[in-house]
């Protein structure tokens, strides 16, 4: 069975670092790319970027570019998403998804169960 | 703020047939096929529909995607309680160059 398993909730104080991972299984990691997406309570997803595992090949959106680390272990299967210094803004459900490639667009075709992060003071 | 705008809430009793829109400009939708997620309170997005209008494996014919100009549509026939969910458009921007999601879409069953 194919499977996104993320890490688990997390709550950190304002200008704490965090990484949150996101451990694929069921198919072959290297070979798809992963996006980390956003969810902020009540808002729709947002793409904060995305990594080929095969070589690491990482493409921020603009929005999210100088504020995050995407990055992967190939020898886990793990793809991670990283933060230095935590905002209360960051506060938000993060999940990964499988990013598929198709003729005249791309779409998202496997999720994980998501990461809930909560900065707070 | 989304680049792609979708109705807020749509309903309509069961079995019967709601129609969500999403629109948004030739840098995306206008030049790239669009997905279609549902999405549960606390639960992942699923794909329904990717390349505009094709169903993601399992996913039942009531469900069906389009697309034209610079929009494109889900239409959900014979509505269930279970369609009960928040509903997302997706595609890539050319001139962002990033993915961007809808506004999202409540349905309701009456």
């Amino acid at each position: 069975e194919m499977q996104l398993v993320q890490s688990g909730a997390e709550v950190k104080k304002p200008g704490d670092s965090l990484k949150i991972s996101c451990r694929a299984s069921g198919y072959s990691f290297p070979s798809s790319w992963i996006v980390w997406v956003r969810q902020m309570p009540g808002k729709g997803p947002e793409s904060m970027g995305i990594i080929y595992p095969g070589d690491s090949d990482t493409r921020y959106s603009p929005s999210f570019q100088g504020q995050i680390t995407i990055s992967v272990d190939r020898s886990t299967s793990t793809a991670y998403l990283q933060w230095r210094s935590l905002e209360t803004s960051d506060t938000a459900r993060y999940y990964c998804a499988r990013l598929v490639w198709q003729n005249d667009g791309r779409s998202f075709d496997l999720w994980g169960q998501g990461s809930q992060v909560t900065v707070s003071s | 703020q989304s680049v792609l705008t979708q109705p807020p809430s749509v309903s309509a009793a069961p079995g019967q047939k709601v129609t969500i829109s999403c629109s948004g400009s030739s840098s995306n939708i206008g030049h790239n096929d669009v997905a279609w997620y549902q999405q549960f309170p606390d639960t992942a997005p699923k794909l329904l529909i990717h390349e505009s209008l094709k169903r993601s494996s399992g996913i039942p014919d009531r469900f069906s995607g389009s697309k034209s100009g610079t929009s494109a549509t889900l239409v959900i026939a014979g509505l269930q309680t279970g369609d009960e969910a928040d509903y997302y458009c997706g595609t890539w921007d050319d001139s962002l160059s990033a993915d961007v999601f809808g506004t999202g879409t409540k349905v309701t069953v009456l």
